[in-house]
């Protein structure tokens, strides 16, 4: 069960600007722990691609940006393109479950 | 360079114990902030966070599976093991392990998974 509630899915054109958000509560992003997101092109395992609310590992395209507010996070993917074309994940930690990490629901990027 | 891989049982009975093994290398889990945590992913479905242990040997594990899973390590074969008693066709999923640093760097680096199917 996941603590972190995202949109379903979200699409766009070839060059657009896509945003997804990540909302918690209280007790995990509002807690000030860091948000990280995590991008999973089918059949492979997830790869990160923002970590610390908003940086990005060495080889990560700078379209790929993120942020955090109150108890809410956003990925956003400025110039989207077709290799874009995979699940996202936002994760957490959450003080109510004992150290645990917290995934959000996951989003699909569709690219038209 | 760090890499992790799954491994164990394809195919589990109902009520069977689950016994997956995480082999890594690139890294000591015995460096000051370490972590390898265990992740699932049910077919079609999110991640699902299951277990962690640290350098310092502390283990946390998901508030709402923690009766059935345990988690250790062995150091000097870098190898992390992570057990699900009482395993159920809903467990079906495919499992993967993943470093963290506790820097923050999220889970910087993950296995390729392994599934594991849940059926008699």
């Amino acid at each position: 069960q996941s603590v972190l509630t995202q949109t379903p899915s979200v699409s766009g054109a070839p060059g657009q600007r896509v945003t997804i958000s990540c909302t918690g509560s209280s007790s995990n992003i509002g807690a000030g722990y860091d948000v990280h997101w995590y991008q999973q092109l089918p059949g492979t395992a997830p790869k990160v691609l923002i970590y610390g609310n908003n940086n990005r590992p060495s080889g990560v395209p700078d379209r790929f940006s993120g942020s955090k507010s109150d108890t809410s996070a956003s990925l956003v993917i400025t110039g989207l393109q077709a290799e874009d074309e995979a699940d996202y994940y936002c994760q957490s930690y959450d003080s109510s479950l004992s150290g645990s990490h917290v995934f959000g629901t996951g989003t699909k990027v569709t690219v038209l | 360079q760090v890499t992790l891989r799954e491994s164990g049982p394809a195919l589990v009975k109902p009520t069977q114990t689950l016994t997956l093994t995480c082999t890594f290398s690139g890294f000591s889990l015995s460096t000051s902030g370490m972590r390898v945590s265990w992740i699932r992913q049910p077919p079609g479905k999110a991640l699902e966070w299951l277990a962690l242990i640290d350098w310092d040997d502390d283990k946390y594990y998901s508030t709402s599976l923690k009766t059935r899973l345990t988690i250790s390590r062995d150091t000097s074969q870098n190898q992390v093991v992570f057990t699900m008693t009482n395993m159920d066709p809903v467990d079906t999923a495919t499992y993967y392990c993943a470093r963290e640093i506790s820097s923050g760097l999220g889970l910087d680096f993950w296995g390729q998974g392994t599934v594991v199917t849940v059926s008699s």
